[in-house]
């Protein structure tokens, strides 16, 4: 089945460290990639869509300067959250779009928790 | 915004089956999505269904779509202990790509 990586699984740093989050599909080429923010014992929370060779487009609400997107190639998106601060800890789970597949199902990564100090 | 809902809790009992219940707004909805989370981990896509059928059985689960009153369920036969873990549905609108969730079911599965 389709697969999705996600790098790193962990992420501890100091207030003020820029992250950057790694999105992978493995076996099969999405032209599109989702990027979701989850909090403790709550739903998925779609932040931005990624596009592979143009811009992001942001939910409303969320920052696109401080969470970058670039989705440079049709299998890697990463999420660059700036200048983290303790409300940007989370659990950062990405998907992508398999074009390839009839019903274009969304495959999701294991996700990224990242905890700012 | 277009609305899924879904019950907080179930609580089974090993070899009962479960059934997980889901409601949505989008009349629109093309295909309706049942993800399962189990802790510190991303979603596993469990099924899915279009939205012109009525039900999909695989294995030990069933989805049923009652499309009238956008009611969705997901049976799990013979549950087991490793079935313990969140639910999620998801629809996915004729308007676009994206996927609305809703709240998650916490499965709870007692031996």
């Amino acid at each position: 089945g389709a697969v999705v990586s996600q790098h790193p699984s962990w992420v501890i740093c100091k207030s003020g460290t820029s992250v950057k989050i790694e999105c992978r599909s493995l076996d099969f080429q999405a032209t599109t990639m989702f990027w979701y923010r989850q909090f403790p014992k709550q739903s998925l929370m779609l932040m931005a869509t990624s596009n592979e060779g143009s811009k992001a487009t942001y939910e409303q609400g969320v920052e696109k300067d401080k969470f970058l997107i670039n989705h440079a190639s049709l299998t890697l998106s990463t999420l660059t959250v700036t200048s983290a601060h303790p409300e940007d800890s989370s659990f950062y789970i990405c998907s992508a779009r398999d074009s390839g597949g009839i019903q274009e199902t969304q495959y999701f990564g294991p996700g990224t928790r990242l905890l700012v100090l | 915004g277009e609305d899924v809902e879904q019950s907080l809790f179930l609580s089974v009992r090993e070899g009962d089956s479960s059934v997980i219940n889901c409601t949505y707004t989008d009349s629109s909805s093309t295909y309706l999505y049942w993800y399962k989370q189990e802790p510190g981990a991303g979603l596993q896509l469990l099924t899915y269904i279009f939205s012109n059928m009525d039900m999909k059985q695989d294995q030990r689960l069933t989805v049923l779509l009652n499309k009238k009153d956008k009611h969705l369920s997901l049976r799990i036969a013979d549950t087991q202990t490793g079935d313990s873990a969140i639910y999620f549905c998801a629809e996915r609108s004729n308007a676009g790509n994206m996927l609305t969730f809703g709240g998650g079911t916490r499965l709870m599965v007692k031996p």
